[in-house]
């Protein structure tokens, strides 16, 4: 069974810094079908990012996905108020997710 | 956009059991594979289950082992969770959500499952 690990577990940064956050996969991944979701606190997850770079509808450009095999990176170019939250990756077939990391204030 | 809506939460002793709803009002309902999500409190995202748009493939978790049932009505455009042998360990958030490919594209606002004595 494929496992995600994603670091670091907490990144604290300034709004108007770069957030560059990992995913790791345990074996490689053939298919690259590992999205990224956003979360916040008492709310639902949201897709930022699927098939490893593709942005979702509506998503801001300064979120971006890259990577294959077995290492993933979600980018976030300039941080914004907004961006503080949690965000996970998730592989499919499988719908195994790694354990988040979460994006603080500084 | 469609929106779904979970129901059915609540605090149940372990060895209960509960049945979770999840109301999509979009019009393709039939056609997705929808999943189950759970996150404990504190925690990060599980996949639970999941069942095709006709009903005609479901698979679960490991850690099921046998004591949860997805089904669905697409007449009525409802996915359910009916979970049995509960635990503690099982109090969680439960998310319904559309599978859309390899991702999630909605999800519910979940409904809590609160396991304890």
């Amino acid at each position: 069974e494929i496992v995600l690990t994603q670091s670091p577990g907490t990144l604290s940064l300034s709004p108007g810094e770069r957030a560059t956050l990992s995913c790791r996969a345990s074996q490689s991944v053939s298919s690259n079908f590992l999205t990224w979701y956003q979360q916040k606190r008492g709310q639902a997850p949201r897709v930022l990012i699927y098939d490893a770079y593709k942005r979702a509808t509506g998503i801001p450009d300064r979120f971006s996905g890259s990577g294959s095999g077995t290492d993933f990176t979600l980018t976030i170019s300039r941080l914004e108020p907004e961006d503080f939250a949690v965000y996970y990756c998730q592989l499919y077939p499988r719908w195994v997710f790694g354990q988040g990391t979460k994006v603080e204030i500084k | 956009e469609a929106q779904l809506v979970e129901s059915g939460g609540g605090l149940v002793q372990p060895g209960g059991s509960l049945r979770l709803s999840c109301a999509d009002s979009g019009f393709t309902f039939s056609s997705n594979w929808m999943s189950w999500v759970r996150q404990a409190p504190g925690k990060g995202l599980e996949w639970v289950a999941n069942i095709k748009g006709d009903g005609s493939e479901k698979d679960y978790a490991g850690f099921v082992m046998g004591r949860f049932i997805i089904s669905r009505d697409n007449a009525k455009s409802l996915l359910y969770l009916q979970m049995n042998s509960l635990r503690v360990e099982d109090t969680a958030v439960y998310y319904c959500a559309t599978e859309s490919g390899s991702y999630y594209h909605s999800w519910g606002q979940g409904t809590l499952v609160t396991v304890s004595s």
